[in-house]
């Protein structure tokens, strides 16, 4: 079975752009979720989709937002960034809440 | 302000050693508790997902046990090898879906 993939690996974009990162969760999982890891905040919750619905969101301003499709793929949108959005962003695939999650490899993202 | 703890921030072993870590987390509202290896360049792994309180859970040379009512999980590894060096994080989640990562243990075993 193939894992969770994510694109792209790596990123760079200037302030005030925005970026969208995808997330092809493995297949059959129907939960998504996404996190930000950066070096002062550790890894932190961004939200988590299932059947196409957010069913969560974490502590991050209205910039930050995501969607699911009916493939259960996962977009996340991040608009106008800022220097302080530059960070490992991760998703995770899982059957459904409570289940083992199942990581991607990442996206890097670095904002000039 | 929901809290996850661990400790110790970092240990250092010799192989062969067995050890354990702590994982802290709020008493209220819990619904899972998971624990994730995070090797160096590489993604988190899902180790356990802990849901009832006495839980013990094991895999290979590591287990885990989990007390829900004064909040706290810990992580055993058995004979500790040098590819087990990683930080081993903590992931409570709510009954309401929050999700708080603990900070991390990092684990170095010397050969």
């Amino acid at each position: 079975k193939a894992g969770v993939t994510q694109t792209p690996r790596y990123l760079i974009k200037t302030r005030g752009q925005q970026v969208t990162l995808s997330c092809s969760p493995i297949s059959g999982h129907r939960s998504v979720s996404w996190y930000q890891q950066t070096p002062g905040q550790g890894l932190q919750f961004l939200f988590e989709y299932f059947s196409e619905t957010q069913r969560n969101k974490g502590n991050f301003p209205g910039r930050f937002s995501g969607r699911q499709f009916s493939n259960s793929r996962s977009e996340m949108n991040v608009s106008t960034l800022e220097l302080g959005d530059s960070a490992l962003y991760l998703c995770a695939s899982s059957w459904d809440r409570g289940n083992l999650q199942y990581f991607g490899p990442g996206t890097r993202l670095t904002v000039t | 302000i929901l809290n996850v703890e661990q400790s110790p921030q970092s240990l250092h072993v010799q192989e062969g050693d067995s050890t354990n870590f702590t994982c802290s987390f709020p008493s209220s509202n819990f619904y899972a508790l998971h624990w994730y290896r995070w090797e160096t360049a590489k993604s988190p792994e899902a180790l356990f997902v802990m849901t009832l309180n006495g839980d013990e859970k094991k895999k290979g040379r590591i287990s885990a046990t989990l007390n829900t009512k004064e909040g706290y999980s810990y992580l055993y590894i058995k004979g500790s090898q040098p590819e087990d060096s990683a930080t081993y994080l903590c992931a409570f989640k709510t009954s309401y879906d929050k999700v708080i990562f603990g900070p991390g243990t990092s684990l170095s075993v010397i050969p």
